[in-house]
């Protein structure tokens, strides 16, 4: 079955620093690939879409500058959370698709913001 | 994004009992997903059933849609310990893009 994978799976930062997540598909090209946050006890949340080699679109309320997307090739995506605040303290998880309907999600990150 | 509802919210059942989850959700779909969370971990792929379809099984799953109703239920028959999970259920309409449900905490005891 397809593969996605991400990195790290865990991070610890201090409050003001920015963290990079990266969202890899091992073994298949993703033309799309989501971004979703969870907060304990909460449901997936999704956060934006992005295609490669364009920009990403972003859900209402997700603000485009403080969480940057980047998907500058088929198998990877990175979502940088800019100036993180301990209200950003979240399991983020990514996924990715091949242009169906399946979605391969990754195992997430648990980013925690002291 | 606006969220389906699912309920129950928790479900405790003792092993070898069947589980039964409901989603209902507010926008037309094209297809309609159910996942599987364990603590901490991601979201694992248990079965996709399109809108013209009306139920659906995968082994001890059996899934149904009733599109009139907005609505889908999960049933997983003789319930192993192992279950033990988060099911969220999901759904898709034209642009590929899931919208997720709030989820149902199963508790199998065995």
């Amino acid at each position: 079955g397809a593969v996605v994978s991400q990195h790290p799976s865990r991070v610890i930062c201090k409050s003001g620093t920015s963290v990079k997540i990266e969202c890899r598909s091992l073994d298949f090209q993703a033309t799309t690939m989501f971004w979703y946050r969870q907060f304990p006890k909460q449901s997936l949340m999704l956060m934006a879409t992005s295609n490669e080699g364009s920009k990403a679109t972003y859900e209402q309320g997700v603000e485009k500058d403080k969480f940057l997307i980047n998907h500058a090739s088929l198998t990877l995506s990175t979502l940088t959370v800019t100036s993180a605040h301990p209200e950003d303290s979240s399991f983020y998880i990514c996924s990715a698709s091949a242009g169906n309907y399946e979605q391969y999600f990754g195992p997430g990150t648990r980013l925690t913001v002291t | 994004s606006q969220q389906g509802e699912e309920d129950p919210q928790a479900l405790s059942i003792q092993e070898g009992e069947n589980a039964t989850m409901n989603c209902s959700y507010k926008t037309s779909i094209n297809n309609l997903q159910w996942y599987r969370q364990n603590s901490g971990r991601g979201l694992v792929h248990l079965i996709l059933i399109r809108s013209n379809e009306r139920e659906k099984h995968s082994g001890r799953l059996r899934v149904t849609l009733d599109t009139s109703k907005k609505s889908s239920s999960l049933l997983i028959t003789a319930s192993r310990a192992a279950d033990t999970a988060s099911y969220f259920c999901a759904t898709a309409g034209a642009t590929n893009k899931l919208i997720f449900g709030t989820g149902t905490l199963l508790a199998v005891q065995p």
